[in-house]
């Protein structure tokens, strides 16, 4: 059974639109990540959160938005959505954010923006 | 500019030889090295991993080989199978407390039959 969750696993939006990513773990973790993996770049930090708080930020744009309703939950809301940000988004976690030596990845979701 | 480079791109070899997938870095505050397997349609999952201060990390067909002069290390796969067709990205961590891991491009091996 996957023990990071993503919904959904594959969305289309249209330019301009806004949509959430879903992420859930059920691994007790404490720390949670999004990376974005697009064709034209390597698999990309985005976000870190430690116990709900945010630990780390390499996103320039402010229209993405991490969102932690729960200890084990950390949504992705990207606003105002452009084609650029096609890419497939994996959320991620560990037991620390000292100890990504044992980072989970979960399935991800695949974006494209028409 | 890239902090973590891969090489090949892509690779084939026949089942049964031996794999060696290539990084190297640029960041000399990177302490450690994970590499990862992703197939396609899942998230990638950790492989094997090394710290800076050790130069060699085995674990079963799978050898970390590093050189932190020369800011290089590579994977061996020993005795490739057909199911280790996938792609390998090495990955490298700084010196923070943020988790963060600055990912290659990955290479994509093929095992022939």
């Amino acid at each position: 059974d996957p023990k990071i969750i993503q919904k959904p696993k594959y969305l289309v939006a249209v330019t301009g639109s806004e949509k959430i990513l879903i992420c859930e773990q059920y691994l007790g973790h404490n720390a949670m990540y999004w990376y974005r993996q697009s064709a034209k770049k390597p698999l990309e930090f985005m976000f870190s959160y430690s116990y709900q708080k945010l630990m780390d930020n390499q996103t320039a744009s402010s229209r993405f938005q991490p969102q932690s309703s729960k200890k084990n939950h950390l949504d992705l809301q990207i606003t105002a959505l452009k084609p650029d940000d096609s890419a497939t988004y994996f959320c991620a976690s560990s037991q620390e954010p000292t100890n990504t030596g044992q980072l989970y990845f979960g399935e991800g979701s695949k974006l494209t923006v028409l | 500019q890239q902090q973590v480079r891969q090489s090949p791109q892509s690779l084939t070899v026949w089942e049964g030889e031996t794999a060696i997938l290539n990084c190297s870095y640029e960041n000399s505050a990177f302490d450690y090295f994970p590499w990862y397997q992703q197939f396609p349609g899942e998230g990638p999952a950790l492989l094997i991993s090394i710290l800076s201060v050790s130069d060699k990390k085995e674990d079963g067909r799978f050898t970390i080989f590093f050189n932190k002069r020369e800011k290089k290390l590579s994977l061996h796969i020993a005795d490739s199978q057909p199911g280790d067709s996938a792609t390998y990205f090495c990955a490298a961590r700084g010196n923070t407390n943020t988790g963060k891991l600055t990912f290659g491009d990955g290479t994509v091996l093929t095992v022939k039959p």
